[in-house]
């Protein structure tokens, strides 16, 4: 069965520094990634996917994560944090119509 | 289109007693999912109904089960609640792509307090 890790339970961090939340799964059969973000009592929204195509795939506030099929990664990064970016993260993989999710990422932005 | 819905959004039950959780999908999509959300065991996966039929199941006991109706809407029903049933209970449905499903649309959940 496929597994997914995140090694960072909690990354703090401050405000308009980069920041990089680690994602490893453990089998690179064709796999779909994703990033989910969950803000405090709501549900999981979905901030970037890879299906195919280009590795580096971005959201559309700021996001970016790298498909590294070698590495069995998919770490998601943004070169300059915001207060508003204090969520849990979420690594997923679906495989052969199989979801899996990481254990989640508490990233704590400060001023 | 509308998203992801889930009722009710808090429930308060007795250990022993039994609920019943709702969900209704993105319109299309024929797949949902079932989550169960803890501080300590993060995001576990229930179960996943596609067409009315389990297509998917987690390790969960039977004491936890669903279904899904032809318009697609999920019912997930716990029976003899415990104490370690009290959680955040997220569904999620998605569609159907020619190498199967894509990304899933998550429903706001069910906070469900079992005391």
């Amino acid at each position: 069965a496929q597994s997914v890790t995140q090694l960072d339970s909690q990354v703090p961090v401050f405000e308009e520094a980069p920041v990089e939340l680690r994602c490893n799964y453990s089998s690179s059969v064709s796999v779909y990634l994703f990033w989910y973000v969950q803000y405090p009592n709501q549900g999981l929204q979905l901030l970037l996917k890879y299906l195919s195509g280009s590795t580096l795939v971005k959201s559309i506030n700021g996001f970016e994560a790298e498909f590294n099929k070698s590495q069995t990664s998919f770490h998601l990064r943004k070169p300059s944090v915001h207060i508003s970016d204090t969520a849990e993260y979420f690594c997923a993989v679906n495989n052969f119509n199989k979801f899996y999710f990481g254990s989640g990422t508490k990233l704590n932005v400060k001023p | 289109k509308a998203g992801v819905t889930q009722t009710p959004r808090y429930l308060i039950k007795t250990r022993g007693q039994q609920v019943t959780l709702s969900c209704s999908p993105i319109s299309g999509h024929r797949s949902v999912s079932w989550y169960q959300q803890t501080p300590g065991q993060g995001l576990q996966f229930l179960f996943e109904y596609f067409s009315e039929t389990q297509r998917n199941k987690g390790n969960f006991p039977g004491r936890f089960s669903g279904r899904q109706f032809s318009n697609s809407r999920s019912e997930m029903n716990v029976s003899t609640l415990e104490l370690g049933d009290s959680a955040l209970y997220l569904c999620a449905s998605s569609t159907e792509g020619l190498a199967g499903p894509y990304e899933q649309y998550f429903g706001p959940g069910t906070r469900l307090t079992v005391t």
